[in-house]
């Protein structure tokens, strides 16, 4: 199957600061991206729907001027957890969509985790 | 918002197959139905999905009722690394997951 890589798999940023994580797709282009958050015990939240070219959709509660998605490239996407504080430690992951799939199955990433001290 | 229910965790003998039911009784003719399972601290990983016709691949089976309004995945011989929790996701009109709870299975000795 298709392949979606991030980087870094584990950050560990002081509270104030800014934090950027990639999520780039290996083998395929990916006209769509997605970025979502996971808590400990929980369940994938979505955060955002990232297309190239245009500006991200955010999900309600979800501020956007706090978190930056940049969609520059068919197969590359950055979110930028901008001011970080505690509350933002979170398990971040992105997902890809194949384009030239006939359905819409997405392609995950392995995760960021996000640790803001 | 999620579309679908599925039962908070199952145990199964390993080697035994796994059957992980989800309830999508709100389901509309065109849209399909995603199996994907998240191993602890991992990225989720896609399954397989269907529409209406039972599919089978190299992982796993899908049944789907025939009013679609629910459907089954089947691991035919669980092993010790099918643990994991496995979702069952059916997309909104812009295609977008929203992930239930899933299902918790333990795969056990």
């Amino acid at each position: 199957g298709a392949v979606v890589s991030q980087h870094p798999s584990w950050v560990i940023c002081k509270s104030g600061t800014s934090v950027k994580i990639e999520c780039r797709s290996l083998d395929f282009q990916a006209t769509t991206m997605f970025w979502y958050r996971q808590f400990p015990k929980q369940s994938l939240m979505l955060m955002a729907t990232s297309n190239e070219g245009s500006k991200a959709t955010y999900e309600q509660g979800v501020e956007k001027d706090k978190f930056l998605i940049n969609h520059a490239s068919l197969t590359l996407s950055t979110l930028t957890v901008t001011s970080a504080h505690p509350e933002d430690s979170s398990f971040y992951i992105c997902s890809a969509r194949d384009p030239h799939s006939a359905h819409y199955e997405q392609y995950f990433g392995p995760g960021t985790r996000l640790t803001v001290t | 918002d999620a579309k679908t229910t599925q039962p908070p965790s199952m145990d199964c003998a390993e080697g035994r197959a796994a059957n992980l039911p989800c309830n999508h009784s709100t389901i509309s003719g065109n849209e399909y139905v995603y199996w994907y399972r998240q191993i602890h601290s991992q990225g989720p990983q896609y399954i397989i999905h269907g529409l209406k016709n039972n599919e089978t691949n190299e992982m796993a089976s899908l049944i789907i009722t025939e009013d679609r309004k629910s459907s089954t995945l089947i691991l035919p011989h669980a092993t010790l690394r099918d643990t994991a929790v496995y979702y069952c996701i059916v997309p909104n009109t812009g295609n977008q997951f929203y992930f239930g709870t899933g299902t918790s299975l333990t795969v056990i000795p």
